[in-house]
């Protein structure tokens, strides 16, 4: 069976502040590893996804997530957040093989001015 | 390129009644995953349909089913609804090649109101 644990229900930081949202993960087989974002009314977009290889996976827009297999983490960060990286961000993972997701409870990114 | 879309976008149905959900898939695409994400959770895994047949069910009852078409759109269907199926309801489609997991494109969701 997997889970995924997101610490962290609410993150409020302030603009240009660096971030990490915390993710940790239990499972009896191997897993690929994701983060989604979800901004209001809108459905989920992919962030970063970690299959194989080098355990550091990067975004587009500067965010960055590091697997880490002895600890069962796989935390997001960023740098410097912009307003417009406020949204509700989730953690999943797909045994492999299958090809299906199991999500954390998503922590609520807040970005103030 | 058209993406995930869903229809209808919001839906209020009463105890007892049944419903049915669409998703059409983002072109290319031959899998489609349905996921309940009720408020202030994350999204649950209901089931999944590559090439019309179920691929994979999660812990949801039978009332819970589904549909998949020659043209790899699909449809969610609930029978004898619950207040607790209450929830926004995600199609998300990717294309299954091989062993290696595929980038699931979500849809913008269908807010389902049990009253």
């Amino acid at each position: 069976a997997q889970s995924v644990t997101q610490l962290d229900s609410q993150v409020p930081v302030f603009e240009e502040a660096p971030v990490e949202l915390r993710c940790n993960y239990s499972s009896s087989v191997s897993v690929y590893l994701f983060w989604y974002v979800q901004y209001p009314n809108q459905g989920l977009q992919l962030l970063l996804k970690y299959l194989s290889g080098s355990t550091l996976v990067e975004s587009i827009n500067g965010f960055e997530a590091e697997f880490n297999k002895s600890q069962t983490s796989f935390h997001l960060r960023k740098p410097s957040v912009h307003i417009s990286d406020t949204a509700e961000y989730f953690c999943a993972v797909s045994p492999t093989g299958a090809n299906n997701l199991f999500f954390g409870t998503g922590t609520r990114l807040t970005v103030i001015p | 390129e058209t993406g995930v879309t869903q229809s209808p976008t919001h839906l209020i149905k009463t105890r007892g009644q049944q419903v049915t959900l669409r998703c059409s898939s983002q072109s290319g695409h031959n899998t489609v995953s349905w996921y309940q994400q009720a408020l202030g959770q994350g999204p649950q895994f209901i089931f999944q349909y590559y090439r019309e047949e179920e691929n994979g069910r999660g812990n949801f009852p039978p009332r819970f089913s589904g549909l998949q078409f020659p043209n790899y759109s699909s449809e969610l269907n609930v029978n004898a609804l619950e207040l607790d199926d209450s929830a926004l309801y995600l199609c998300a489609s990717s294309l299954l090649s091989g062993g290696t997991p595929s980038t699931q494109y979500f849809g913008p969701g269908t807010r389902l109101t049990v009253l």
